[in-house]
């Protein structure tokens, strides 16, 4: 069965670092989202890319995340600097549907340690 | 902005007993989906509804969606240990293209 796959799986770093998370949906869907979930919480969308463009970025902290999906299939979200209260679970999903209400298939998550 | 609550927080449970969570909007949704976090795992897809009051199983789950399309529930009859998890619903709204996680309902089940 097809996976989501991202990596690192876990990543440690001190504040004012930089790092970035990779992702490689499931072939074939368009829709590619990252999220964050901080421990406790549900999973917040941070942003959702429709093929190559962003679609949606409104909760993305543009003055140190940017994310790219420049050929339309992987995609990078990177931070930086990192600060202490980035450390979360950053899950990519993808969908195959355009309009997105179809089934979210999410990777294993990479978690971030700020220290 | 859109708000997705779940109640309760955690939910202990014996095993054998019945579970229940529910999902609340703060407004009209296109669909809703629920999904299952293992601790330590990553969401797994269960189910969407999209119609006003739809009603769907899964063994021994079973999914509400309210007649106002603004909430939802998820019931599990006869809780077993392998029940354990994290349950979120998602929802959807229209014209939109993602979702809203709700905050979810930690459940335990005791054996």
């Amino acid at each position: 069965e097809a996976e989501v796959a991202q990596s690192p799986r876990y990543k440690i770093t001190e504040k004012s670092q930089a790092v970035a998370f990779w992702c490689d949906p499931i072939s074939g869907h368009a829709t590619l989202y990252w999220y964050r979930q901080i421990l406790g919480q549900g999973p917040e969308l941070l942003v959702q890319f429709q093929d190559e463009s962003v679609v949606d970025d409104s909760q993305l902290p543009k003055d140190r995340f940017s994310a790219e999906r420049l050929k339309g299939v992987d995609s990078t979200l990177k931070i930086q600097p990192a600060e202490l209260g980035d450390s979360a679970m950053y899950l990519c999903a993808s969908s195959s549907d355009r309009v997105g209400s179809d089934t979210q298939y999410f990777g294993p998550g990479t978690r971030l340690t700020v220290l | 902005g859109q708000q997705v609550m779940q109640i309760p927080q955690y939910q202990h449970v014996q095993e054998g007993e019945d579970f229940t969570t529910y999902c609340n909007s703060s407004t009209t949704l296109s669909n809703i989906q629920w999904y299952k976090q293992r601790p330590g795992g990553h969401p797994v897809f269960l189910i969407q509804l999209v119609k006003s009051g739809e009603v769907k199983k899964q063994k021994r789950l079973t999914f509400q969606f309210g007649e106002a399309k603004k909430n939802s529930s998820l019931h599990i009859t006869a809780t077993q240990t392998t029940d354990v998890g994290t349950y979120f619903c998602a929802g959807g709204s229209p014209g939109a293209n993602n979702l809203f996680f709700g905050t979810g309902t930690r459940l335990t089940v005791i054996p």
